[in-house]
């Protein structure tokens, strides 16, 4: 069956530019996660979307970053005026019914972003 | 300051032998522990995990053994394939459903 697809997969940008990363989680899946993995970082968490309920953006860095979902299927995650240290891997990931202890995520291939 | 610790960034194992890769902790609300296995270009997939009122998970090869009062956890791979080469990422969740990973374990399968 489709897993958690990702879009682009490959992005290169100019500091200063926007970028918007697109997310379409496995269809049913209640719950979305982004996370973001830096060169020699571990897997860092941004922000958690569970049904209706307000996100938890607590993980986001900084006010540049934004994400949004719509109903219970695609999210895109936005970056404003992008600097070098968001290069990275962004990762999407969906559970059936949230709850990070009690529910497996699946993860999409990701998203690599340069910025020049 | 790191609440998931994974100390060692390589670990090299003859096939057919145990794999251990051990993760600490600092933050004692963890309710719950994860390992998530990645290979290059490819998202993390979900490999195991153990809730915090146990103290040992088994699944085929695959064994996580948690210690409480060391707030340490370790995965037990037995016996190890070529196929289990990859980077291995331990995690905690906390009752806010917020997820902790450590920076990963590559692990490398010897012929």
């Amino acid at each position: 069956g489709a897993g958690v697809s990702q879009s682009p997969s490959n992005k290169v940008t100019e500091k200063g530019k926007d970028v918007e990363l697109r997310c379409d989680p496995i269809s049913g899946h209640t719950a979305l996660y982004w996370y973001r993995q830096s060169l020699g970082q571990g897997l860092e968490f941004l922000i958690y979307f569970q049904g209706n309920s307000a996100p938890d953006k607590s993980g986001l860095p900084s006010d540049r970053f934004s994400a949004e979902r719509t109903g219970e299927s695609v999210s895109t995650l936005t970056i404003q005026r992008t600097q070098q240290e968001d290069s990275a891997v962004y990762l999407c990931a969906s559970s059936l019914t949230g709850g990070l202890g009690a529910d497996t995520q699946y993860f999409g291939p990701g998203t690599r972003l340069t910025v020049l | 300051d790191q609440q998931v610790k994974q100390n060692s960034p390589s670990l090299s194992v003859q096939e057919g032998r145990i794999s251990i890769l051990n993760c600490d902790y600092t933050n004692s609300m963890f309710d719950y522990f994860l390992w998530y296995k990645k290979y290059p270009a490819e998202g993390p997939t979900f490999l195991i995990s153990i809730s915090s009122i146990k103290d040992k998970n088994e699944d085929g090869r695959f064994t996580v053994f948690l210690n409480k009062s060391a707030k340490h956890l370790s995965l037990h791979i037995v016996p190890s394939q070529p196929g289990d080469s990859a980077v291995y990422f331990c995690a905690a969740s906390d009752r806010d459903d917020k997820i902790i990973f450590g920076k990963g374990t590559r692990l490398h399968i010897l012929p």
